[in-house]
């Protein structure tokens, strides 16, 4: 079956670094979303990834491992507006979203 | 300009009742898609209409039907409404359906069924 494994919560500091895990397995593959969700609010794309290694975008990166169904979200100099949920997303061969349950990030002062 | 709207923002009825929510997208995109995300959080796919054909359709009740009168549309309908509908329904749509069509979503509809 296809299925998408993200840590429920994680919490860290402001200022700081966090990495966000995800793996994925899925009929084919197309590609690795990551978007963040504020509570209350509507997902919105931060990352995509289809070749092996690590894009970077600002105090964000993605990163992706195809041989091992991996991926990570980095967060560097985090932010208290960093406090959302940040899903994964694969995409399979028929371009379809498998979406993951999100992890819940806490950032403390 | 709102990209993608989605009516009405919250949605309190009765089991049993029939009720719809609106979506509308100007971004000029080719396929638009509704999801339901749960108490759990997961986001799950229920239709996607690419230039107005049903090119996804998961496994949802047929008491869920989508209607798209125009690309830029894509309404769902659900009929006689259960508890278990109860959840936040996104629309969201995207140019095409390729590996780089990145999908953009709606703000949202929180169903509670009572």
């Amino acid at each position: 079956g296809q299925n998408i494994d993200q840590p429920t919560e994680m919490t860290a500091t402001e200022g700081a670094i966090v990495q966000i895990n995800c793996t994925y397995q899925t009929s084919g593959f197309n590609g690795l979303f990551w978007y963040q969700q504020h509570a209350g609010e509507a997902p919105t794309f931060l990352s995509y990834n289809v070749l092996d290694g690590l894009e970077e975008k600002g105090r964000f990166s993605s990163f992706l491992s195809r041989s091992k169904g991996y991926s990570y979200l980095l967060l560097k100099e985090l932010q208290m507006k960093d406090s959302a949920s940040y899903l994964c997303a694969a995409m399979d061969s028929n371009y379809q979203l498998i979406w993951g349950a999100g992890t819940k990030l806490i950032i403390k002062p | 300009d709102t990209a993608v709207s989605q009516t009405p923002k919250y949605l309190v009825t009765q089991m049993g009742n029939d009720k719809s929510i609106k979506c509308e997208q100007n971004l000029g995109h080719d396929t638009m898609y509704w999801y339901k995300q749960d108490s759990k959080k997961f986001l799950k796919i229920m239709f996607s209409y690419n230039n107005k054909e049903l090119i996804i359709n998961e496994t949802v009740p047929n008491r869920f039907s989508p209607k798209s009168p125009d690309k830029a549309h894509l309404n769902l309908h659900i009929n006689s409404l259960e508890l278990g509908d109860s959840a936040v329904y996104f629309c969201a749509s995207s140019h095409g359906q390729g590996v780089t069509d990145t999908q953009y979503f709606g703000p949202g509809t929180r169903l509670t069924v009572l």
